[in-house]
């Protein structure tokens, strides 16, 4: 079965703040995706990166980067000089094949508070 | 702007009301989803359709019955549902191996 642990439920920093979300997973598949999707109140949910299990690469997009590494089954987040704007829950989630389709286990989100 | 657009934003409905969300979406995507999620909790998986046929129900009850009466498009038909079923019901769509889009999703209250 699969499984995605983000262990910090709630993270409240100040703007301009670097803040790293954590994320661990599991599964038994050799190929697999991890993804980052963020929520925003008004509920919806926006992809930030997906990453397949073969490419351990660092990414860096803006002052979002994030850290793959298979060794340790995490796929952490990190926001750089953080802004209000980045206040949301942000999820962490693996794919699954389905029936020809691809599913998602979420973790359970972390919500990010980004005071003025 | 988000490419799967989901109708109603906001939907009240009594027991007894049968009512439904629809869900559209014209990038060419063969694969759509139906997920649910309740306050401060992940989406969870409902209904995933492949190709216009239904390839997964996560043991949905039968007052939740999806739809998918094209490749553009996604309904969810609701019946007699309970209180407990208020969430927000999210659509999305996908290629295969590729990402998840999600609608802005329906906030059904159930009262």
């Amino acid at each position: 079965a699969q499984k995605v642990t983000q262990a910090q439920t709630e993270i409240s920093v100040v703007e301009k703040e670097d803040v790293t979300l954590d994320c661990v997973y599991e599964t038994r598949d050799t190929t697999y995706y991890l993804f980052w999707y963020k929520q925003p109140p008004s509920g919806e949910l926006v992809f930030l990166i997906r990453r397949n299990s073969f490419d351990e690469q660092n990414e860096i997009s803006g002052r979002y980067s994030w850290n793959f590494q298979k060794s340790t089954s995490s796929f952490n987040f990190t926001i750089t000089a953080s802004q209000v704007v980045d206040s949301a829950v942000y999820f962490c989630a693996l794919s699954e094949p389905l029936g020809g389709a691809d599913g998602l286990t979420f973790g359970k989100g972390t919500h990010l508070i980004i005071q003025p | 702007d988000t490419e799967v657009t989901q109708t109603p934003k906001h939907l009240v409905m009594g027991m007894t009301n049968k009512k439904s969300l629809k869900c559209e979406q014209h990038m060419g995507h063969r694969a759509m989803y139906w997920y649910k999620q309740k306050a401060k909790k992940p989406p969870e998986l409902m209904f995933v359709y492949s190709y216009e046929k239904l390839s997964i129900n996560e043991s949905v009850p039968s007052r939740f019955s999806p739809e998918c009466p094209n490749s553009s498009l996604l309904n969810l038909h609701l019946h007699a549902l309970q209180p407990e079923d208020s969430a927000l019901y999210l659509c999305a769509s996908s290629l295969q191996n590729s990402p998840l889009h999600f609608g802005n999703g329906t906030r059904l209250t159930v009262t």
